[in-house]
C-alpha cells in the first residue's frame, strides 16, 4: 500500500517558537490533509490542498502541497500552548475516486515548553 | 453540533468475546469510515462505505465486519477478540464526492 513518511516525530519547542513539520510520499498524491488531535480526541482537520504547488494558510498554520505531488509540509508561525498535539499529514492517491479512505502518517508529536 | 459519534467510549474485552463499536452521524453524509490508531502511528482504514447498503474492506479488515443498514449508522463488529485487536478505533464520515473527513472522538479497546 502507499507509504507516508512523517517527520520530525517529535519536537520540543520553546512558546513563540515557529514549528516546520513534513511529509513525503512513495507514490503520487491529489489531495493532501493536515490534522491535529488532541489527547482522548478524534482528528481535527486543519488545511486541505488539493493543487499540486499550492500554498494554503489557517491562522497561524501554513501549508504546502509539493510540486511533485510527493509531498507537503505544514508550518506553525509564533507558536502557543494550545499548539500542543499530534499533527498528522494525510493524502489520497490517484486511485479511488474518494471512497476508500485516507494513508495517514504516523504523526509529529508538538510539545511546547513554556 | 452532534457530528460524529461513537460509543462506547472504552470497553476491556476478553479474548473471544465479541462487540459492536457504534458510529452514528447526523450530517446525512454518504460516506463514513472505520479506522484504528496504534500506539505511535497514524490511522489505518478498516472498512468503509459509500452508502447505504454498500461496504467495501480497507487496509486492514481481518478479524472485523461492517454493516451499513442506513445512512446515519455505521457499526463495527469484532466477533473473537484478539490481543492483536487492542486500539483506538475511530469513525470518520464525509459528504459525497469531498475529501474533508469528520472524525468522532474514538472507542479505546482493551483485549485481555
Amino acid at each position: 500500500g502507499q507509504q507516508l513518511n512523517q517527520s520530525p516525530q517529535s519536537m520540543f519547542i520553546q512558546e513563540g517558537e515557529d514549528v516546520s513539520m513534513n511529509c513525503t510520499s512513495s507514490s503520487i498524491f491529489n489531495t493532501w490533509l493536515w490534522y491535529k488531535q488532541d489527547p482522548g480526541e478524534g482528528p481535527v482537520l486543519l488545511i486541505a490542498l488539493y493543487k499540486a504547488g499550492e500554498l494554503t494558510s489557517n491562522g497561524r498554520l501554513t501549508a504546502q502541497f509539493g510540486i511533485t505531488r510527493k509531498d507537503s509540509f505544514l508550518n506553525i508561525s509564533a507558536s502557543i500552548p494550545s499548539d500542543v498535539g499530534i499533527y498528522f499529514c494525510a493524502g489520497r492517491g490517484m486511485t479511488g475516486g474518494g471512497a476508500d479512505g485516507l494513508t495517514f502518517g504516523k504523526g509529529t508529536h508538538l510539545i511546547i515548553q513554556p | 453540533n452532534a457530528g460524529v459519534t461513537q460509543t462506547p467510549k472504552f470497553r476491556i474485552l476478553k479474548i473471544g468475546q465479541s462487540m459492536t463499536l457504534q458510529c452514528t452521524q447526523d450530517m446525512n453524509h454518504n460516506y463514513m469510515y472505520w479506522y484504528r490508531q496504534d500506539p505511535g502511528m497514524g490511522l489505518k482504514l478498516i472498512y468503509y462505505s459509500v452508502g447505504a447498503g454498500i461496504t467495501d474492506k480497507g487496509e486492514v479488515p481481518n478479524g472485523y465486519n461492517v454493516s451499513r443498514s442506513t445512512t446515519e449508522d455505521f457499526p463495527l463488529r469484532l466477533e473473537l477478540a484478539a490481543p492483536s485487536q487492542t486500539s483506538v478505533y475511530f469513525c470518520a464520515s464525509s459528504p459525497l464526492g469531498d475529501t474533508t473527513q469528520y472524525f468522532g472522538p474514538g472507542t479505546r479497546l482493551l483485549v485481555l
